[in-house]
């Protein structure tokens, strides 16, 4: 069975620091990590997608990072705002073969305290 | 462009009628999926469909929902008999493929279902 683990579940950090969270994913028939940003009522946002070991992208305060061979992605905010707070998803693509599903975490749910 | 859109947006219906959820996906995304969201817990997949293709339906709860996406365009979801666990929201999200893989998903707003 293949699963997708994000952790922790939730984090309540204060405005101004700088917090990460881990995504944990099948290291074997890797092709692509997803990240998205999901804030409450609305849609799930793409923020990255990451296909090489080793890989770091960053968009503006938030950078990810991926290690296929051992199947983790942190994903790190620096200097948290406010409007950081949302749940941070990973999803990881099957392989074409296997019906080409996309697997999600369950989700860091990040609070930024003001 | 248009990104991908719901409706209804909200729907509120009485336990054993019967709802249609739409979804129309962004023009040229091959991949559609519908997902749902109930109170608390995580995104949970529901139907895949790609192209021609025949539909992934492995995630469908029970056999009171079903799918179809007509010309490859839009799609429509419908629960039969609808039950009070069918309250959640339904999101649908369309994508490419890149290389025999799923791209980026593009998701719509939702339908928030609630079944009194």
């Amino acid at each position: 069975i293949l699963n997708v683990e994000q952790s922790p579940q939730s984090l309540h950090v204060q405005e101004g620091d700088s917090t990460n969270f881990t995504c944990s994913f099948p290291s074997s028939n890797f092709y692509a990590l997803h990240w998205y940003r999901w804030e409450t009522a609305k849609s799930p946002e793409a923020l990255f997608v990451m296909t090489l070991n080793g890989d770091e992208k960053k968009k503006g305060r938030i950078s990810a990072t991926l290690n296929t061979k051992e199947g983790y992605s942190y994903l790190y905010i620096k200097g948290s705002q406010p409007e950081d707070s949302a749940t941070y998803l990973c999803a990881f693509p099957l392989p074409y073969s296997s019906a080409s599903k996309i697997i999600f975490g369950s989700g860091t749910r990040l609070s930024i305290r003001p | 462009g248009a990104g991908v859109s719901q409706s209804p947006s909200n729907k509120v219906t009485e336990k054993g009628k019967d709802v249609e959820l739409r979804c129309d996906p962004i023009s040229g995304h091959t991949a559609l999926y519908w997902y749902r969201q109930s109170l608390g817990q995580g995104l949970e997949f529901l139907i895949y469909f790609q192209g021609n293709s025949a539909p992934d339906k492995s995630g469908l709860p029970s056999d009171r929902f079903s799918a179809e996406r007509t010309g490859g365009s839009v799609s429509t979801l419908t629960i039969q008999r609808t039950q009070q666990e069918d309250s959640a929201v339904y999101l649908c999200a369309s994508s490419l493929l890149a290389g025999g893989q799923i791209g980026t998903q593009y998701f719509g707003p939702g339908t928030r279902l609630l079944v009194l």
